[in-house]
């Protein structure tokens, strides 16, 4: 079974513009979280989904969004983005929310 | 929101060495997994331990969750045992993670 993938693997934008980073689950997995990590916060929640609908999300600011497509597959997006939204950006699938969570290889990002 | 304690927060062992980390947690929480994230920020799944005790080779679990708190150990320790170990909690909202215990294995 394939397991989690993201792209792009890397990204280097701009003060100002916007990004969309893209995360495939698991074939049959159905719930899909994103979570930035940075030094200095840690690994931190952004949001869930499952079954199309968002579930849950983290504190932070609307600028984040994302979705969950029929196939699973999700997409978060950064608008406006800051240099403080430079951070490794990880997704993970489960196949329930609650369930065993296993996690991609991560988008770098990295703002200038 | 419930609170995820690790420590210690940094440990150096030499190769062969046996070594324990700690999770505390502040509420109930409904599962409970212990990760190793590589030197590529690749977070790989150690163990799904909502309670009791899990051994997978050299590495075994324990969770206490009437107690709130979990367990990892590592034996005869190996340099690829190098990286950051997480735990992370359910609340039931969604996994909180601890801050990690750094470890490095030394040859």
């Amino acid at each position: 079974k394939a397991g989690v993938t993201q792209t792009p693997r890397y990204l280097i934008k701009t003060r100002g513009q916007q990004v969309t980073l893209s995360c495939s689950p698991i074939s049959g997995h159905r719930s899909v979280s994103w979570y930035q990590q940075t030094p200095g916060q840690g690994l931190q929640f952004l949001f869930e989904y499952f079954s199309e609908t968002q579930r849950n999300k983290g504190n932070f600011p609307g600028r984040f969004s994302g979705r969950q497509f029929s196939n699973s597959r999700s997409e978060m997006n950064v608008s406006t983005l800051e240099l403080g939204d430079s951070a490794l950006y990880l997704c993970a699938s489960s196949s329930m929310p609650g369930g065993e969570q296993y996690f991609g290889p991560g988008t770098r990002l990295t703002v200038t | 929101g419930i609170q995820v304690e690790q420590s210690p927060p940094d440990l150096i062992l030499q190769e062969g060495a046996n070594s324990t980390l700690r999770c505390n947690f502040s509420d109930s929480v409904n599962n409970l997994q212990w990760f190793h994230q590589n030197p590529w920020g690749q977070l790989i799944n150690l163990f799904y331990i909502p309670s009791g005790t899990k051994q997978n080779g050299r590495l075994s679990a324990t969770t206490v969750a009437t107690e709130r708190y979990s367990l990892l150990y590592i034996s005869s320790s190996q340099t690829t045992d190098s990286g950051v170990y997480f735990c992370a909690v359910d609340d039931g909202q969604n996994f909180v993670f601890g801050p990690g215990t750094r470890l490095s294995v030394l040859p």
